[in-house]
C-alpha cells in the first residue's frame, strides 16, 4: 500500500538548533517525493522536491531508498521556520499521497 | 495573477443537503485536483480533472462528483452531506504532464461545516 508516515505531530526546537523532520514512505515504484509547508494563515506551498536537489530557505532533504525515508533538515533553525510541514509522495498518476504533517515550533 | 482561487471561503450546511465548491486555477494551468483535509490530518486526494474529464479518483464515494469547464475552472459537488464531510476542501492546479505536473499550486481552501 502507498503510504507516507510522519511520526512526529509536533516538534519544538530552540532558535539556532538543528532541525530534522522525519518522513517515511511505502511505495512499490520509484517515488517522487515532496515537502510542502504551510505558514500561519497562508496556503500550502511547495518547499522542495527531491529530484531538484535544491536547498530552499536553508532546508534540504535526501531520499534514502534503502530506509524509504525523506527527512527534511536544516542546520540552524530560525523563528520564521515555525509552520506546518507535510511530506507527500506523487504516484505514477500524479496523485499526491500525504503524511499527517508535523507542526514545527521554533522557540526564541 | 491571483493564483488559485476558491469560493466560498467557508459555509455551513445541514446533513442531507448538497454543496458545490468552486475553484479557478492559476493562469496557464489546465489540471485541477481536489483534496479533503480533516482537522489534524494531511490532505486526502479526491479526484483530478484534465481536459474536462476526471483523470484520477481517490477512495471517495460517488456522492463526491466534479466538473471541469472549458476555461479549466472546476467544481466539486457533494450530495447527501454527512457530518463526516466537515473538512477543509483544497483545490490545486498544475500544468499537464511532467515536469509541470510535479508542481501543484494550492488555493486557500473552503471550510465546510456540516451540522
Amino acid at each position: 500500500a502507498q503510504r507516507v508516515t510522519q511520526p512526529e505531530k509536533l516538534l519544538s526546537v530552540f532558535k539556532g538548533a538543528p532541525v530534522e523532520l522525519k518522513c517515511n514512505y511505502s511505495y512499490s515504484g520509484s517515488p517522487e517525493l515532496f515537502w510542502y509547508v504551510q505558514y500561519s494563515r497562508q496556503r500550502l506551498q511547495l518547499l522542495l522536491r527531491h529530484i531538484s536537489r535544491e536547498s530552499i530557505k536553508g532546508f534540504t532533504a535526501d531520499l534514502n531508498k534503502g530506509e524509504t525515508s525523506f527527512h527534511l533538515k536544516k542546520p540552524f533553525a530560525q523563528e520564521e521556520d515555525s509552520a506546518m510541514y507535510y511530506c507527500a509522495l506523487m504516484d505514477s498518476n500524479y496523485q499526491l499521497i500525504w503524511g499527517a504533517g508535523t507542526k514545527l515550533i521554533i522557540k526564541p | 495573477d491571483a493564483g488559485v482561487t476558491q469560493s466560498p471561503t467557508h459555509l455551513i450546511k445541514t446533513r442531507g443537503q448538497q454543496v458545490t465548491l468552486r475553484c479557478s486555477p492559476k493562469s496557464g494551468h489546465d489540471t485541477v485536483s481536489w483534496y479533503q483535509q480533516a482537522l489534524g490530518q494531511g490532505p486526502q486526494f479526491i479526484f483530478q480533472y484534465y481536459e474536462e474529464e476526471e483523470r484520477q479518483r481517490g477512495n471517495f464515494p460517488d456522492r463526491f462528483s466534479g466538473h471541469q469547464f472549458p476555461n479549466y475552472s472546476s467544481e466539486l459537488n457533494v450530495n447527501a452531506l454527512l457530518l463526516g464531510d466537515s473538512a477543509l476542501y483544497l483545490c490545486a492546479s498544475s500544468f499537464g504532464g511532467p515536469p509541470g505536473a510535479y508542481e501543484q499550486y494550492f488555493g486557500p481552501g473552503t471550510r465546510l461545516t456540516v451540522t
